[in-house]
């Protein structure tokens, strides 16, 4: 079976712009978590979605927004991009809210 | 506020030997504790996890011993492998199980 998988692997962007990031989760999984992660950092909570609905939200600014479609896919939304949004987006997916998540390889973004 | 919390950035072990990973915890309401192996450009892998009611959770080489009373827990790594050498994040959540916290990470560097 597939892993998480994300889309894009790298990204550039300016201030001020603004990213959609996609994530695919396992096969049967319902849950999707997005994180962020700077270096020398664990990854931090921004979202959780269950069943296109969102259970959980981190300490991130109202720029940050997420959805989840029918397929249990996901997208995080970043608008008005700062320089300090650079980092390593994770997305984890989980059969159900309180399981464990299994991660994917992230999507590097790089604000300039 | 860091409420997963790895104080030793670094371990250095000879091939063989004992791993002792450890991780401290704040938040009394955190129930479930899992530990994550990360290599360079890859997201983090799930390795074990332990609940609340254990104290103890074996997986092969890997065992994870949880004191409640002193909001401690350790991965305990026996016998070291070099291709154990990775960052290794402990992370913990609540009755809700919908965000996950992570420590900063503790980077095993196994010595052939």
């Amino acid at each position: 079976d597939a892993g998480v998988t994300q889309s894009p692997t790298h990204l550039i962007k300016t201030r001020g712009q603004h990213v959609t990031l996609r994530c695919s989760p396992i096969s049967g999984h319902k849950s999707v978590s997005w994180y962020q992660q700077v270096l020398g950092q664990g990854p931090q909570f921004i979202f959780q979605y269950y069943e296109k609905e969102e259970r959980g939200r981190g300490n991130f600014p109202d720029r940050f927004s997420a959805r989840q479609f029918p397929n249990y896919s996901s997208e995080l939304n970043v608008n008005a991009l700062l320089l300090g949004d650079s980092a390593l987006y994770l997305c984890a997916s989980s059969v159900d809210i309180s399981y464990e998540q299994y991660f994917g390889p992230g999507t590097r973004l790089t604000v300039t | 506020d860091q409420q997963v919390k790895q104080n030793s950035p670094s371990l250095s072990v000879q091939e063989g030997r004992i791993s002792i990973l450890n991780c401290d915890y704040t938040n009394s309401m955190f129930d479930y504790f899992l530990w994550y192996k990360k290599y360079p450009a890859e997201g983090p892998t799930f390795l074990i996890s332990i609940s609340s009611i254990k104290d103890k959770n074996e997986d092969g080489r890997f065992t994870v011993f949880l004191n409640k009373s002193a909001k401690h827990l350790s991965l305990h790594i026996v016998p070291s492998q070099p291709g154990d050498s990775a960052v290794y994040f402990c992370a913990a959540s609540g009755l809700t199980g919908n965000q996950f916290y992570f420590g900063t990470g503790t980077s095993l560097t196994v010595i052939p």
